[in-house]
């Protein structure tokens, strides 16, 4: 299974830019990188997740690294809504599990 | 309506008493997954499902067991509770894209 190393915490300015940093060196070549998002006493809501090439959607950027280990999740405008816990999951496609790691807990100031 | 429901969302049994955590889901997925979630942790896999007839341990399955009555049911049972089983525990569906949707946890309390 492939591993994960996230900063245990991150804090941000609201409306400003965040990058969340993911190293996941281990991952194999046809894993996905999905990124979850766990509000307080929630469960985990699906964020963004890409093979090889930048990603876009409504909710945030993922930029992945052309060797693949490493990924970036990028929220354009924090928001203190956008304040929780973010996991890095590659997702192994053989045997269609999610590994979480311990994720990494956004702070968002107003 | 939430489209994966979990029952209860608190529950609080002894040491020994069997407890069942139901999921049903409305999604139409045939993936469905039980976590648990220890204080300051990630989640950590207890058994998966693929269709009604396909059951699989996860990275943490002992102590616990599970029954896929349904496309939508999955039930997770603890034969005989223990405290450091104490948790918070969710399940989750996926579609084809492996994108998962998790219920809303149940917060299970072993004294």
């Amino acid at each position: 299974d492939a591993k994960t190393t996230q900063p245990n915490s991150m804090e941000s300015n609201e409306e400003e830019p965040v990058h969340l940093p993911c190293n996941h060196s281990t991952i194999s070549g046809t894993d996905y990188i999905h990124w979850y998002r766990q509000l307080p006493s929630q469960g985990p809501e699906y964020v963004i997740h890409g093979l090889t090439s930048n990603v876009n959607n409504r909710m945030a950027s993922l930029a992945i690294a052309e060797d693949r280990k490493s990924s970036t999740l990028i929220l354009h405008r924090a928001t203190l809504r956008d304040a929780a816990v973010y996991y890095c999951i590659p997702y192994d496609s053989g045997t269609y599990k999610y590994i979480f790691g311990t994720g990494t807990r956004l702070k968002v100031l107003a | 309506d939430a489209d994966v429901t979990q029952t209860p969302r608190n529950r609080i049994t002894k040491t020994g008493k069997r407890i069942m955590l139901e999921c049903s889901q409305t999604k139409g997925h045939d993936r469905m997954y039980w976590y648990r979630q220890d204080p300051g942790l990630g989640l950590q896999l207890i058994y998966y499902s693929f269709d009604v007839k396909d059951i699989n341990k996860g990275e943490i399955s002992d102590g616990y067991s599970v029954s896929r009555q349904a496309q939508a049911k999955f039930s997770l049972s603890l034969e005989s509770a223990i405290p450091n089983q104490t948790a918070l525990y969710f399940c989750a569906t996926s579609d084809t894209r492996a994108l998962q949707f998790f219920g809303p946890g149940t917060r299970l309390t072993v004294l």
